[in-house]
């Protein structure tokens, strides 16, 4: 069964500090792993990683694959108090009849002054 | 472009009830997932639908059904509804299936009593 394990599960930072978002995953037929940031309701689309080893960067976000130790990482520099959501990892598996999504149960992220 | 609309926002509805969710995807798009949120097993993959098909499921009991119309609109159905079932019921559109980014709707809170 496809296991997603996200960690921690909630932390608190001030503003300003760097944090790091860890995401594990056993799939199988891996295609790719998608990060999402989830405030109120709708999650939305950060980040899709294809390759080991390539960093994606938007802004203060920055992300990177490891497809050998299945892992992925989520960075933010800087936080603000607008980082504050559930960060959701979800790696892609190829069914056959499509992909489909595992999602992790997120890490909730506060941001304080 | 408008985005993924879902309705209703809201809904209450009492055990043993049944209830039909519906989702409008942003225009183009074919492929329409179903997830549920709980506090306790975060995003759960239901179905996803393309060109009125169904082309994965996730494990759910045959009580969560869910069709596609040619327009893309897509709803699910719950029958017979458990007090478990209360979560949020978020969809999301994309073009041709989840290895694309997927666009959320604002989701769906259904309260069973």
């Amino acid at each position: 069964e496809d296991k997603v394990v996200q960690s921690p599960l909630s932390l608190v930072v001030h503003e300003g500090d760097t944090v790091t978002l860890n995401c594990s995953y056993e799939v199988t037929n891996f295609r790719s792993l998608l990060w999402y940031k989830q405030e109120k309701k709708a999650p939305t689309f950060l980040f899709m990683l294809t390759s080991s080893g390539i960093e994606k960067k938007s802004g203060r976000l920055s992300s990177i694959l490891d497809k050998k130790e299945l892992f992925s990482i989520l960075n933010i520099t800087a936080t603000q108090t607008g980082d504050s959501a559930i960060y959701l990892c979800a790696p892609e598996k190829y069914t056959g009849g499509g992909n489909k999504l595992t999602f992790g149960t997120g890490t909730q992220l506060k941001v304080e002054l | 472009k408008a985005g993924v609309t879902q309705t209703p926002r809201y809904l209450i509805k009492t055990r043993g009830q049944q209830v039909t969710l519906s989702c409008s995807p942003i225009s183009g798009h074919r492929s329409v997932s179903w997830y549920q949120q709980t506090p306790g097993q975060g995003l759960q993959f239901l179905f996803e639908y393309f060109s009125e098909t169904q082309r994965n499921k996730g494990n759910f009991p045959g009580r969560f059904s869910g069709r596609q119309f040619s327009n893309s609109r897509s709803e699910m159905n719950v029958s017979t509804l458990e007090l478990g079932d209360s979560a949020l019921y978020l969809c999301a559109s994309s073009f041709s299936g989840p290895q694309e980014t997927q666009y959320f709707g604002p989701g769906t809170r259904l309260l069973v009593l």
